[in-house]
């Protein structure tokens, strides 16, 4: 498969254990974040997306956490499973329009 | 509901040609942002349009432009192709993204060599 980055920090976690990605990002205007999972040969697919008015959203099996005070997000996957194997993006926006700025990105390998 | 097409998958190029890649967003999709994914620095914004307007520009050269046609889709071009050009260029698409900004959701890319 193709390589989406050649020196990302990987986190590795036990199948069925939970997972949590950070990513500090850049802009305090920032009013609204994603994160997207790219597996290999694929473009980034949505996760879960959270704003500014908020601290945390869940999803299914996904829970992100916004913390504004320290600019920092996190991404929490419950009872990870082999499928998430991944690299994992967060992504914030502060402009009008579809400007988003990515972070480096986390590749998440899960172990059997 | 189909998702974000793009055409072609795989493409390569020799210097100094030129490439036209072509996106096809999410149907009702108004919004059309264009990026660029490498190895070394990550996924860097291109630019994006809005009802057939460029509302966004990202920090590339002259060399990158785009358009987009009435009915929402969208191709990029690249002149004069330098080898640093190589990468994966990905589409995504937003319903209005016009006063609040809306999710994007990508297509599965063109990958461009250039030689």
């Amino acid at each position: 498969g193709e390589s989406v980055g050649l020196h990302l920090p990987t986190l590795s976690v036990q199948e069925g254990d939970n997972s949590i990605i950070n990513c500090a990002y850049s802009n305090s205007a920032s009013d609204y974040f994603i994160w997207y999972k790219q597996e290999s040969g694929k473009g980034p697919q949505f996760i879960i997306d959270i704003r500014s008015n908020m601290d945390k959203r869940q999803g299914q099996r996904v829970t992100v956490l916004l913390n504004k005070t320290v600019k920092h997000l996190s991404l929490q996957i419950a009872a990870t499973q082999p499928g998430d194997s991944a690299v994992y993006f967060c992504a914030e926006n502060m402009s009008y329009g579809q400007n988003f700025v990515f972070g480096p990105g986390t590749r998440l390998s899960v172990l059997p | 509901k189909a998702g974000v097409t793009q055409t072609p998958r795989y493409l390569i190029k020799t210097r100094g040609q030129q490439v036209t890649l072509s996106c096809s967003p999410i149907s009702g999709h108004r919004s059309v942002s264009w990026y660029q994914q490498t190895p070394g620095q990550g996924l860097q914004f291109l630019f994006e349009y809005f009802s057939e307007t460029q509302r966004n520009k990202g920090n590339f050269p002259g060399r990158f432009s785009g358009r987009q046609f009435s009915n929402s889709r969208s191709e990029m071009n690249v002149s004069t192709l330098e080898l640093g050009d190589s990468a994966l260029y990905l589409c995504a698409s937003s319903r209005q993204g016009q006063g609040v900004t809306d999710t994007q959701y990508f297509g599965p890319g063109t990958r461009l060599t250039v030689l």
